[in-house]
């Protein structure tokens, strides 16, 4: 079975502009969580989506977005960019959805340096 | 508000050196707790998930244990390969719906030949 992939794996871009990073789940799996990595804060949870909709958000600012689609693939948004979000952006999806623990599964990441 | 403190920060081992990584937590009611790994360039690896005090867990030369305030990453005859950063997270049992895992911020295992 395929893992996660997200696409780009590396992105340059300028302060104040915006980005769209995309993820696509393991076959089956309908739920999806986006994480920022840095190497002062480490790994910290963005949202995640489940069936199109956003189920929880972490403590990010509005400038930070993301949807799914009906087939679990799944997009985030960064807009006006600053150099704080130079970050390793990682998606995992998950087989489970509804209550219950569940294993994330994490993709490559993309890494993203804004100059 | 979920805490996870991993120790050491870094750690050097000789091959064949066993030893154990710590992961404490603070959490409103524990739902599961991860153990990852992580190589550099790449995404965290899943390895083990732990639920309740006293679980224990094996795959290879690693054994996860859990415990009400911690767990621990036990590495037995580690080889250069088990080099990477070990990641720690938790999740909490929240009000319905997904909750984003809280990560620690890893220790980072090398294992010299």
């Amino acid at each position: 079975k395929a893992g996660v992939t997200q696409t780009p794996r590396y992105l340059i871009k300028t302060r104040g502009q915006q980005v769209t990073l995309s993820c696509s789940p393991i076959s089956g799996h309908r739920s999806v969580s986006w994480y920022q990595q840095t190497p002062g804060q480490g790994l910290q949870f963005l949202f995640e989506y489940f069936s199109e909709t956003q189920r929880n958000k972490g403590n990010f600012p509005g400038r930070f977005s993301g949807r799914q689609f009906s087939n679990s693939r799944s997009e985030m948004n960064v807009s006006t960019l600053e150099l704080g979000d130079s970050a390793l952006y990682l998606c995992a999806s998950s087989p489970l959805g509804q209550g219950g623990s569940y294993e994330q599964y994490f993709g490559p990441g993309t890494r993203l340096t804004v100059t | 508000e979920d805490q996870v403190t991993q120790s050491p920060e870094a750690l050097r081992l000789q091959e064949g050196e066993s030893s154990s990584l710590n992961c404490s937590y603070t959490v409103s009611g524990l739902r599961g707790l991860f153990w990852y790994r992580q190589d550099p360039g790449k995404g965290p690896e899943f390895l083990f998930t732990l639920y309740s005090a006293g679980e224990e867990k094996e795959k290879e030369r690693l054994k996860a244990t859990l415990t009400k305030k911690e767990s621990f990453l036990h590495i037995t005859a580690p080889k250069p390969e088990d080099s990477a950063t070990y990641l720690c997270a938790v999740q909490s049992r929240g009000g319905g719906g997904a909750d984003g895992l809280t990560f620690g911020k890893g220790t980072h295992l090398i294992i010299q030949p």
